[in-house]
């Protein structure tokens, strides 16, 4: 079975200090990875996403991931936060020959202080 | 491309009474999804259409829910008989041939009093 998980309720990190969420995964195959954030009381907006190639990928607002294949990880990584990017953050991953669904994360706090 | 469009944004509705919630996907997405998301959770899946056919339901859908996407356009979601436990945001999304990622609406909140 496809699962995700997101090792770390919250993250605090200062203004202008490097960000790290992390997401490791467990699926059959080769899988498509996803980090979708979500502000309060709106949808998933999706930030970036990893097909196949570089293992560095980058995505909206300055964020990147990095594809760990040996260690089934997928981490969302900013080298500068900003006060804006305090949100809730999803990882997600879905079967490369299954579109019938997205398996998500519980998801990450990510708490940007001034 | 207006986005995907879920109405109502949200729903208080009394024990027991039924609701239905409109999903529509942005425009020529062959692909959607329902999720229901609880505070401090990620999202579940509920159901998956491609085009107007339901190919995988969720055992966490029981026999009070039902979704419909007629012609393969929009899609709607009912509840009956609903529970305090039905309570959370009900998100659509959808995905089209060029896309591997699924686009998410606003969600509707339901709120079962």
């Amino acid at each position: 079975a496809q699962s995700v998980a997101q090792p770390e309720d919250q993250v605090n990190v200062a203004e202008g200090n490097p960000l790290t969420v992390k997401c490791t995964y467990s699926v059959s195959g080769n899988p498509y990875l996803f980090w979708y954030v979500q502000y309060p009381n709106r949808g998933l907006q999706f930030l970036l996403k990893y097909i196949t190639g570089d293992n560095l990928v980058k995505g909206s607002y300055g964020f990147e991931a990095e594809f760990n294949k040996s260690q089934t990880s997928f981490h969302l990584k900013k080298p500068s936060a900003l006060v804006s990017d305090s949100a809730l953050y999803f990882c997600a991953v879905r079967d490369r020959d299954n579109f019938n669904k997205f398996y998500f994360g519980s998801g990450t706090k990510l708490n940007v202080k001034p | 491309d207006t986005g995907v469009s879920q109405n109502p944004r949200h729903k208080i509705t009394k024990r027991g009474q039924n609701v239905t919630f409109r999903c529509d996907p942005i425009s020529e997405h062959n692909r959607l999804y329902w999720y229901r998301q609880t505070l401090g959770q990620g999202p579940e899946f509920l159901t998956y259409f491609q085009n107007e056919a339901q190919l995988e339901k969720s055992r966490l859908l029981s026999d009070r829910f039902s979704a419909e996407r007629p012609k393969g356009s929009f899609s709607t979601l009912e509840i009956q008989r609903t529970e305090q436990g039905d309570s959370a945001m009900y998100l659509c999304a959808s995905s089209g041939d060029s896309n591997t990622e699924a686009f998410f609406g606003q969600g509707t909140r339901l709120t079962v009093v």
